[in-house]
């Protein structure tokens, strides 16, 4: 079936350091990919999202790539800030005949 | 549009007993989904209703777990004869679907679960 795998968090970084959170799947065709994200003790929020093979999602100075050739859909952010501190997840679908299916999600910490 | 409300908030029951959680999705939206979410893990679909009709439901964790959506609007999600496995938090999200793809979820705060 399909899957998403995310890398093991904690992720611990300094303010203004660059973020990367990698993501894979698995799954048939190419179905549209997902960041969400959850602040502390609030729900899960889009953060942004792709559709097809090479777009690119971004929102809030984060960006991520659909890759179809290395079913990859990374989160990066350039310059992170104490306030992006929250855990995010990478997710396929739904859409089509797509069940919805998420990561594991990733903790970020950022200090100042 | 006040976003996705999901009561009650806490359930604490005692094993062997019923439970029943209520979502309302945001007015305009066609799909509802629900999941379980535990701890350190990411939410596991449960199952999705578009309108009134439940698409998918074969992900339901057991025959214990069932869900309505009968008028289209909100959905409840009921629980028979609880286990302490079945504590989790429960979470509802809504979308609307209208052709095309990658049409995003919007999540409500959840119903934590806890069985004792």
């Amino acid at each position: 079936g399909d899957s998403v795998t995310q890398m093991e968090g904690p992720v611990t970084l300094s303010e203004e350091a660059f973020l990367t959170i990698n993501c894979t799947y698995t799954a048939t065709g190419y179905p549209s990919l997902f960041w969400y994200v959850q602040y502390p003790g609030e729900g899960l929020q889009l953060l942004l999202k792709a559709t097809k093979a090479d777009d690119k999602g971004s929102n809030k100075g984060f960006e991520a790539t659909y890759r179809k050739e290395t079913t990859s859909f990374h989160l990066e952010k350039g310059s992170v800030q104490v306030s992006d501190s929250a855990v995010y997840f990478c997710a396929l679908g739904p859409g089509g005949s797509y069940i919805p299916t998420f990561g594991r999600g990733t903790s970020l910490i950022v200090h100042p | 549009d006040t976003g996705v409300s999901q009561n009650p908030r806490h359930k604490i029951t005692k094993r062997g007993q019923n439970v029943t959680f209520r979502c309302d999705p945001i007015s305009e939206h066609n799909r509802l989904y629900w999941y379980r979410q535990t701890l350190g893990q990411g939410p596991e679909f449960l199952t999705y209703f578009q309108n009134e009709a439940q698409l998918e439901k074969s992900r339901l964790l057991s025959d214990r777990f069932s869900a309505e959506r009968p008028k289209g609007s909100f959905s409840t999600l009921e629980i028979q004869r609880t286990e302490q496995g079945d504590s989790a938090m429960y979470l509802c999200a809504s979308s609307f679907l209208a052709g095309g793809r990658g049409h995003e979820q919007y999540f409500g705060p959840g119903t934590r679960l806890t069985v004792t």
